[in-house]
């Protein structure tokens, strides 16, 4: 049973526009989430992170929000640019260690 | 930079073989993983250690045995490949108890 789950395989978007990846989390003792970006061929780098005290962490172009009653967490990127086409992993922890689990991941496309 | 290492980015391997693979960090970090990657599956952790000559399971490690004879280095081992083994394997490091991992590029094992 995923403990992570991204619904979404895939998402198009247009340059200049919003992403908007979703995420969601069954293990309440989950309390630290993060994004992997992951290009063909490269391993997952990491994006941005959020603790479970936070219900939004900002970093340029990146934005994670946490929803802790929905265990629900969303990533958006704006303005989406063709250098963010990638699969983007979400992970989520909990307190006992850094040990972490992954979702199915998100394939984006942005067009030109 | 964290630089960590895969010696192999391709493997063909034949049912029955015995596999090993390779990783190697430079930054000193405690922590290393062995993950595999499959098609809406994500990342799922097969082993991993937090010393040297230390290891824990992780979410799927049947088939799968590691060796951490350096901190520098963790070895995946496949004592009898099988044809679900084909995947894109990772490994990854990480200082305790922070985030982020840092990952390697992989190696996409195939079995036949």
């Amino acid at each position: 049973d995923q403990q992570v789950k991204q619904n979404s395989p895939s998402l198009s978007v247009q340059e200049g526009r919003i992403s908007i990846l979703n995420c969601d989390y069954t293990n309440s003792m989950f309390d630290y989430f993060l994004w992997y970006k992951k290009y063909p061929a490269e391993g997952p780098t990491f994006l941005i992170s959020i603790s479970s005290i936070k219900d939004k962490n900002e970093d340029g172009r990146f934005t994670v929000f946490l929803n802790k009653s929905a265990k629900h967490l969303s990533l958006h990127i704006v303005p989406s640019q063709p250098g963010d086409s990638a699969v983007y992993f979400c992970a989520a922890s909990g307190a006992a260690g850094n040990k972490l689990t992954f979702g199915g991941g998100t394939r984006v496309l942005v067009k030109p | 930079d964290v630089k960590v290492t895969q010696s192999s980015r391709y493997l063909v391997k034949r049912t029955g073989e015995k596999v090993f693979l390779e990783c190697v960090q430079d930054m000193d970090h405690e922590n290393m993983f062995w993950y595999r990657q499959d098609p809406g599956l994500g990342l799922r952790l097969i082993y991993f250690s937090y010393d040297v000559k230390m290891k824990e399971k992780g979410d799927i490690p049947e088939g799968y045995s590691v060796s951490r004879e350096k901190k520098e280095r963790f070895s995946l081992i496949l004592e009898s490949a099988s044809t679900n083994q084909t995947s894109m394997y990772l490994c990854a490091s990480s200082p305790i108890p922070q985030y982020p991992l840092h990952f390697g590029n992989g190696t996409r094992l195939t079995v036949t």
